[in-house]
């Protein structure tokens, strides 16, 4: 079975600070790895892979398989960034289905 | 190009009614999923079609199906409405059927079960 854990509920920094939001996963196989994002009254959208390992408005993500984890890190936080992120593992057995976890509410305060 | 697009957008029904979602992917997508999203529970995916195929399955009872049409629109059906069907259900769209392939989300439909 896979899952994907997301620790924090809410995390609240001030613009400025670094940010990173915690992400764990459990499957059996090599997983995909996923962020989205959902910024208020917006659409969920994806915000970075890992397998593109690239930086998106700032924002990396790094596959650790040793530690099953897949963080979201930022060192400046803006207040733009403030949304609902989530972490999405997804199997490599062909299809788009994505586990999801319970998302971490960002807000960056002035 | 125009984004995923789901009608309608808010819904209201009884229990034992029945319900059907639609969700127009972006043009060229052929893959369509369905999530379903609650404040307890979170996202959780429903099934996946894929040239008119249901590919992957989650893990709600049989009064939950869908199908897809040969222009990859796709519909879901909600029968014998439950309390605890109400929730926002979201449909995404990708180009194929690739684990790396974007999906692009619609802007969900609100359906309240009383």
């Amino acid at each position: 079975a896979q899952r994907v854990t997301q620790p924090e509920k809410l995390l609240s920094v001030f613009k400025g600070a670094p940010v990173e939001l915690k992400c764990n996963y459990s499957y059996s196989g090599s997983p995909e790895l996923f962020w989205y994002v959902q910024y208020s009254r917006q659409r969920l959208q994806l915000l970075l892979r890992h397998i593109s390992r690239e930086s998106i408005k700032g924002f990396t993500a790094d596959l650790n398989k040793g530690e099953t984890s897949f963080h979201l890190k930022k060192p400046f936080a803006q207040e733009e960034d403030s949304a609902m992120y989530y972490c999405a593992l997804s199997g490599t057995g062909g299809g788009n289905k994505l586990t999801f976890g319970t998302g971490t509410q960002l807000k960056v305060e002035l | 190009k125009a984004g995923v697009t789901q009608t309608p957008r808010y819904l209201i029904k009884t229990r034992g009614q029945q319900v059907t979602l639609s969700c127009s992917p972006i043009s060229g997508h052929r893959s369509v999923s369905w999530y379903q999203q609650t404040p307890g529970q979170g996202l959780q995916f429903l099934f996946e079609y894929f040239s008119e195929t249901q590919r992957n399955k989650g893990n709600f009872p049989g009064r939950f199906s869908g199908r897809q049409f040969s222009n990859s629109r796709s519909e879901m059906n909600v029968s014998t409405l439950e309390l605890g069907d109400s929730a926002l259900y979201l449909c995404a769209s990708s180009l194929g059927f690739v684990s790396t392939d974007t999906q692009y989300f619609g802007p969900g439909t609100r359906l309240t079960v009383l």
